[in-house]
């Protein structure tokens, strides 16, 4: 079965422009979710999105957004990037509920220059 | 502001011995509590899941949950290196299905 596949591995932007990341779920899992992990901190929540819906949103501003496709699939985009927006950003999948943990993909490692 | 509280260690330990991790978490709601391990560079993976009081085992693994002192732990029976990682704990309550994760406990085991 394959796991949880993100694009690119490796991003590298200059400050202003945006960044769009990729992720493919487990087959079967319709809820998919983002998160930041910034140098030395801990895992942040961005996302969730779930049947197509975004259901839920961490405390970032607007200019991290993304979208569900048909096949479950998610982009990530990310306007006007900063410097401080340099972080592993990881996409996960899961069954919907709360008993269910997540599978986390490798990653996308985005740095602002 | 929901809240779980690891140590970050390091939490160093000989190979063969039993490691204690453990968490204390805010929210009264929470239902299902995880743990993951990272490897360094690496993304989390799940190695444990509890949602009852008690204790759960699988393999050399053994979570503890205790929900009156809203207290998780996780403990690895004979230790390798390999268990060397950044264990991280998490809580999910049903009113949001997002778990709080907590920072990390980074564990090193020596040989």
């Amino acid at each position: 079965e394959a796991g949880v596949t993100q694009s690119p591995t490796h991003l590298i932007k200059t400050r202003g422009q945006q960044a769009t990341l990729r992720c493919s779920p487990i087959s079967g899992h319709t809820s998919v979710y983002w998160y930041q992990q910034a140098l030395g901190l801990g895992l942040q929540f961005l996302l969730w999105y779930d049947e197509g819906e975004e259901r839920n949103r961490g405390n970032f501003p607007p200019r991290f957004s993304g979208r569900q496709f048909p096949n479950y699939s998610s982009e990530l985009n990310v306007n006007a990037l900063e410097l401080e927006d340099s972080a592993l950003y990881l996409c996960a999948s899961s069954l919907r509920g709360v008993d269910y943990g997540y599978t986390f993909g490798s990653g996308t490692r985005l740095t602002v220059v | 502001q929901k809240e779980v509280e690891q140590n970050s260690g390091p939490l160093s330990v000989p190979e063969g011995a039993i490691a204690s991790l453990n968490c204390t978490y805010s929210d009264r709601g929470s239902q299902s509590f995880f743990w993951y391990r990272q490897y360094s560079g690496k993304s989390p993976e799940l190695i444990m899941s509890i949602y009852s009081n008690g204790d759960k085992e699988d393999g050399r693994f053994t979570a503890q949950l205790n929900k009156a002192s809203q207290y998780v732990s996780l403990l690895i029976r004979d230790s390798q290196p390999s268990d060397s990682a950044t264990y991280l704990c998490a809580g999910a309550s049903g009113g949001s299905y997002i778990p709080t994760f907590g920072r990390g406990t980074s564990l090193i085991v020596h040989p």
